[in-house]
């Protein structure tokens, strides 16, 4: 069975601030690909990236960035100069190989206060 | 296009009650599912489906059917509720399973609470 642990369950940080949210994943496959979503107040669930387990290059866009590291089966996602528009629920999430089955994580709570 | 649709928003029901949870969506999407979030345990997959006619149990399927008898609607029933079935249901469709690695779309979500 595979699996996602989002250690960090709420971070509150003041605006301007760097905050890095942590994700850890757990599969048998040698092929699988990894999610992060956002969950504002709102309640709607925003894709924001997706990453395959073949490619291990970091990625940028704009204040959001994000660190693949296989060897720790890590996937970090890192907001630099956090705004409190930033402030939601972010959700790391892994999918099979087959991709039948998509595993999310707990979530962790961003409070970005100004 | 509306994307991923569901109804009703919200929703109380008594104990033993009986109701379906509808998700339609007009991407052409082959693979759908359902989800229910709780507090602290994130998205847990109930059931799913690859196409028209072919359903499979997620995680936590039981207390909940679907079927999927065309490539746009796929109904979550709950036969007969609990309290335990308390939560926040989404919808999601994507592109189907070749490459694996398609992101998937989400609804906005039904709020069922059960009394």
């Amino acid at each position: 069975a595979q699996k996602v642990t989002q250690a960090q369950t709420e971070i509150s940080v003041v605006e301007k601030e760097d905050v890095t949210l942590d994700c850890v994943y757990e599969t048998r496959d040698t092929t699988y690909y990894l999610f992060w979503y956002k969950q504002p107040p709102s309640g709607e669930l925003v894709f924001l990236i997706r990453r395959n387990s073949f490619d291990e290059q970091n990625e940028i866009s704009g204040r959001y960035s994000w660190n693949f590291q296989k060897s720790t089966s890590s996937f970090n996602f890192t907001i630099t100069a956090s705004q409190v528009v930033d402030s939601a629920v972010y959700f790391c999430a892994l999918r099979n190989n087959a991709g039948n089955m998509l595993t999310f994580g707990g979530g962790t709570r961003l409070m970005v206060k100004p | 296009n509306a994307g991923v649709t569901q109804t009703p928003k919200f929703q109380v029901l008594k104990t033993g009650q009986s109701m379906t949870l509808q998700c339609a969506q007009d991407m052409n999407h082959e693979y759908m599912s359902w989800y229910r979030q709780d507090p602290g345990m994130g998205l847990r997959l109930i059931h799913y489906s690859v196409g028209a006619g072919i359903t499979d149990q997620g995680e936590v399927p039981n207390g909940y059917n679907v079927s999927r008898s065309t490539t746009e609607d796929f109904p979550l029933r709950l036969l007969s509720a609990a309290p335990s079935q308390t939560s926040v249901y989404f919808c999601a469709s994507s592109l189907g399973l070749q490459g694996g690695g398609y992101e998937q779309y989400f609804g906005p979500g039904t709020r069922l609470t059960v009394t």
